[in-house]
C-alpha cells in the first residue's frame, strides 16, 4: 500500500511544494511519480526514485529508498498545479491516492 | 515517440463483458517494454489493471484477476483487455499506457512513459 501525504497541499506560485509517498513495505527504489490535470493521462515525472523522465524540467525532483520517498517542485510554476501519484512496482503494482497541489 | 489509441464501447450492460483495444504506433510492439491497462473511476485515483509483454505473459491485479483477460497482436501492433461481470463500480476511464523497460537486462520501476487519451467506459442498463 501506497499512502500520499497531504491529500491536499495549497500553495502560491514560487513557493517550494514537498510531497510525500510512504509504502507499507519496501519498494527499494521502484517508485515513479506522476503529475495529471484534469481531463488528462498522467504525465510521467520521475523513475527509480529519482531519476527526472525525459523533457521534465529541472524543478522536479525525487528522494528516497525503502518505504519513504518524496517529490519536491523547487519553485511551483502555475502549470504545475495539478494531482501528484505515487507509484510501485516492486510488489504488483499499485498507485498511491494522490496529492492534489492548488493554488492558494 | 509512441502513441497509443484506445477503441470500444463507451456503454456496457451489468454483468455483460468490456472490451477495449489499444492500438501502438510509432515504435514497435516487440520490445522489452510491457503493455499495461489502467483504469480510473470519475472523481477517483488510478488502478493498474493488468500488462502484457509480446510474448503473451500477462501480469494482473490480484483483486482483478478472475475477470480479466489481457491479448496481444502483434501483426496488428494491439493489445486488447477484455473484463466480465461487469458492475457499475467498473464505470472509469481505461487508459492504456507502456510500461518502459528504462533498464534493459536490469530490474526497474518500469514507469509507465506513455499513455493513451483514455476512453470513458459506462456500466449500466
Amino acid at each position: 500500500v501506497l499512502t500520499q501525504s497531504p491529500p491536499t497541499l495549497s500553495l502560491s506560485p514560487g513557493e517550494r511544494a514537498t510531497l510525500s509517498c510512504r509504502a507499507s513495505e519496501s519498494v527499494s527504489s521502484f517508485l515513479a511519480w506522476y503529475q495529471q490535470k484534469p481531463g488528462q493521462a498522467p504525465r510521467l515525472l520521475i523513475y527509480d526514485a529519482s531519476n527526472r523522465a525525459t523533457g521534465i524540467p529541472a524543478r522536479f525532483s525525487g528522494s528516497g529508498s525503502g518505504t519513504d520517498f518524496t517529490l519536491t517542485i523547487s519553485s511551483l510554476e502555475p502549470e504545475d498545479f495539478a494531482v501528484y501519484y505515487c507509484q510501485q512496482r516492486s510488489n504488483w503494482l499499485t498507485f498511491g491516492g494522490g496529492t492534489k497541489v492548488e493554488i492558494k | 515517440q509512441v502513441q497509443l489509441q484506445e477503441s470500444g464501447p463507451g456503454l456496457v450492460k451489468p454483468s455483460g463483458t468490456l472490451s477495449l483495444t489499444c492500438a501502438v504506433s510509432g515504435g514497435s510492439i516487440i520490445s522489452s517494454d510491457w503493455w499495461s491497462w489502467v483504469r480510473q473511476p470519475p472523481g477517483r485515483g488510478l488502478e493498474w489493471i493488468g500488462d502484457i509483454y509480446h510474448s503473451g505473459s500477462t501480469n494482473y491485479n490480484p483483486s482483478l484477476m478472475s475477470r480479466v483477460t489481457i491479448s496481444i497482436d502483434k501483426s496488428k501492433k494491439q493489445f486488447s483487455l477484455k473484463l466480465s461481470s461487469v458492475t457499475a463500480a467498473d464505470t472509469a476511464v481505461y487508459f492504456c499506457a507502456r510500461a518502459q523497460d528504462v533498464y534493459p537486462g536490469r530490474s526497474n520501476t518500469f514507469p509507465f512513459d506513455s499513455w493513451g487519451q483514455g476512453t470513458l467506459v459506462t456500466v449500466s442498463s
